[in-house]
């Protein structure tokens, strides 16, 4: 089945230690998208890739970065992870264009703890 | 800018009860709008759709009217089970090429045996 695939399911960082999450498609989209989601909030949105054009929000903070190599994967770099950057991360992939209806697919999220 | 507001919860019934949750959005011009239900643990999983006025998006017994004069797209499923005991996203989506979501801020819900 095409589906959003990330790895690790649950990941434990030490304060400030670098830590890469990685999310990959088998769906052929050319959107691909990373939100964080803190317990009982909705997902924020931190930035999306348009086929290899990186689009950031405004308020998503320096310490978060990302990488999309190739059509089928992206990474979510946290360079130096706070307390408060613990949440989970979900990726989700569409395909772009005027189809309003163009949904977005969800993977099932990494949960990052920091220590 | 574009908004969407859902009532809050935690909302609580008894199973074969009839569920409402509550969306109205804000948004120029003519946005698609999703229901999503995360269960505990996993990501999100699109429930619904509608992508025009009047559309009526169904699946698994849930249905939405895209309502445009009250600019509102509520959830309803005429009898809950347990099983449905999860967290419900409203969202939009504009007329972006790159399908940007705007979510509500979910409305939790527990069904009780």
């Amino acid at each position: 089945d095409a589906m959003v695939i990330q790895n690790p399911r649950y990941q434990v960082t030490q304060f400030g230690k670098p830590v890469t999450l990685s999310c990959s498609q088998t769906l052929n989209h050319n959107v691909m998208y990373w939100y964080q989601q803190k317990s009982s909030q909705a997902p924020k949105l931190l930035f999306h890739y348009y086929d290899k054009d990186f689009n950031n929000e405004a308020d998503t903070p320096d310490n978060f970065q990302s990488r999309r190599p190739n059509t089928s994967f992206c990474f979510l770099d946290i360079r130096s992870p706070g307390l408060g950057d613990a949440a989970m991360y979900l990726c989700a992939t569409s395909r772009s264009g005027r189809s309003l209806g163009n949904e977005q697919f969800f993977g099932p999220g990494t949960r990052l703890t920091v220590l | 800018g574009n908004s969407v507001t859902q009532m809050e919860g935690p909302v609580t019934l008894s199973e074969e009860a009839f569920l409402t949750i509550n969306c109205t959005y804000t948004a120029t011009g003519y946005p698609s709008l999703f229901w999503y239900v995360q269960y505990p643990g996993e990501g999100l999983q699109l429930l619904l759709k509608a992508t025009k006025a009047d559309d009526k998006g169904s699946n698994k017994g849930f249905e939405a009217t895209y309502r445009k004069e009250t600019t509102s797209f509520h959830l309803e499923k005429g009898s809950v089970q347990v099983s449905d005991s999860a967290v419900y996203f409203c969202a939009l989506r504009g007329s972006s090429n790159t399908g940007k979501l705007i979510f509500g801020q979910g409305t939790t819900l527990q069904v009780k045996p």
